[in-house]
């Protein structure tokens, strides 16, 4: 069965430092990987996804993810915080070859200091 | 394009009470998630459905939930009685067809209190 940990709960930066924020996945098969970001008390939006094509995805925001099978990861950074990347982070795994359910990891919340 | 469209945005309620959630997927999507967001929980994924047939309700937590997709561009996620435990946020989603990557697109969730 397919699975997901975000290693980190909590995150804190301070503003124009780099972003890494861990995840490690589990998969039967080849999956699909996503990043999503919730900012408070909003939905979820799409930050990146991997899907079997280039292995160093790149997102919105100015986030992206290599995905490295050896290490079962996709890692998120960004090279420069900023105040407004303060949010709640997801890491998502789905199985292509299933029906495409999406399994979410606990979340990694953002802080970013002035 | 408009999104995932979900209704009520908040909701406070008495236990007891029925509450319904409602959700108008992005048009031409041909699946359908309703997930529940808790502090204890994290994001869970209650039901889905595909071309309005339920796939998977293995996610619901007890026969007090049910959720209807009468057509495309309408479900209904059903609370009946409410109790307070059911406090959450509930996110409707929807994705165009498992060809495209399998993203799914959220909606702004319906913020439900019952008291």
């Amino acid at each position: 069965a397919q699975s997901v940990t975000q290693l980190d709960s909590h995150v804190s930066v301070s503003e124009g430092t780099p972003v890494l924020l861990r995840c490690n996945y589990s998969s039967s098969y080849s999956p699909s990987l996503f990043w999503y970001v919730q900012h408070p008390n909003k939905g979820l939006q799409l930050l990146l996804k991997y899907t079997s094509a280039a292995t160093l995805v790149k997102g919105i925001n100015g986030f992206e993810a290599e995905f490295k099978k050896s290490e079962t990861s996709f890692h998120l950074t960004k090279p420069s915080a900023h105040m407004s990347d303060a949010a709640e982070y997801f890491c998502v795994v789905s199985e292509v070859r299933n029906t495409g359910k999406l399994i979410f990891g606990q979340g990694t919340t953002l802080q970013v200091k002035p | 394009d408009a999104g995932v469209i979900q209704s009520p945005r908040h909701e406070v309620t008495e236990m007891g009470q029925e509450v319904t959630l409602r959700c108008k997927p992005i048009s031409g999507h041909d699946y359908l998630f309703w997930y529940r967001q808790t502090m204890m929980r994290g994001l869970e994924l209650l039901i889905y459905f595909n071309n309005n047939v339920p796939i998977d309700d293995s996610g619901m937590p007890e026969d007090r939930f049910s959720a209807k997709m009468p057509n495309a561009s309408f479900s209904t996620l059903k609370i009946q009685p409410s109790e307070p435990r059911d406090s959450a946020v509930y996110f409707c989603a929807s994705r165009l067809d498992r060809s495209s990557g399998n993203t799914i697109y959220f909606g702004e969730g319906s913020w439900l209190t019952v008291v």
